[in-house]
């Protein structure tokens, strides 16, 4: 079975400030990954996926991720942090069902972030 | 319209009573998806409808009832719950075939 491991609950950077945000993740095949945003009092947002191809995908809002394999990670980069990114961040590993209907994801705890003034 | 618009987004309700979650997609999905997120857990899978067929109930109890009449529409429906069924209840949808989830807003759920 996948899971996904986000070691920080919560970053605080500065506004203008670089961004990481980790992602470990276990599945037995060739994972699909996700990272999702959620803003206070909304539903999730896609920021970007990796299903195959160059492992730095790039996303929304000025974000990327990088596929490493070696290293079971997803990591979610910005290199300058806007006051507005504050939110909670889900990494996810998708997987196929058996039968090869959806995908069944599973997610993060998430990260919560903080921007400073 | 927004993609997947949920209503009620605020639910207060006591443990006898009956309510109902509503969930509508605008983007021409055929898969549409319960999730029960809580406080310091990820989020939890209930359920999954694919072309308005349950597809997966992750043991999920006999007090949450999903209902799908058609593949834009989802509801589920609510009795005897308990306080421990406070939570954000988000719906999503997405093609059968793509892991791509587009999520509601979210019912934000308060039991008494």
């Amino acid at each position: 079975a996948q899971s996904v491991t986000q070691p920080d609950i919560h970053i605080t950077v500065s506004e203008g400030a670089s961004l990481e945000l980790r992602c470990n993740y276990s599945y037995g095949a060739t994972p699909y990954l996700f990272w999702y945003v959620q803003s206070p009092g909304q539903g999730l947002q896609l920021l970007l996926k990796y299903f195959s191809g160059d492992t730095l995908v790039q996303g929304i809002k000025g974000f990327e991720a990088e596929f490493k394999r070696s290293q079971s990670s997803f990591n979610l980069r910005k290199p300058s942090v806007h006051w507005s990114d504050a939110a909670e961040y889900f990494c996810a590993v998708g997987a196929l069902r058996s039968g090869g209907s959806n995908y069944k994801l599973t997610f993060g705890k998430g990260t919560l972030l903080t921007v400073n003034p | 319209e927004t993609g997947v618009t949920q209503t009620p987004r605020h639910l207060v309700m006591g443990m006898t009573n009956k309510k109902s979650l509503k969930c509508e997609q605008h983007l021409g999905h055929n898969a549409m998806y319960w999730y029960k997120q809580s406080a310091k857990k990820p989020l939890e899978l209930m359920f999954v409808y694919n072309f308005k067929e349950q597809t997966e109930n992750n043991s999920v109890p006999s007090r949450f009832s999903p209902e799908c009449p058609n593949s834009s529409h989802l509801f589920l429906h609510l009795h005897t719950l308990q306080p421990e069924d406070s939570a954000l209840y988000l719906c999503a949808s997405s093609q059968v075939s793509s892991g791509e989830l587009f999520f509601g807003e979210g019912s934000r759920l308060t039991v008494l």
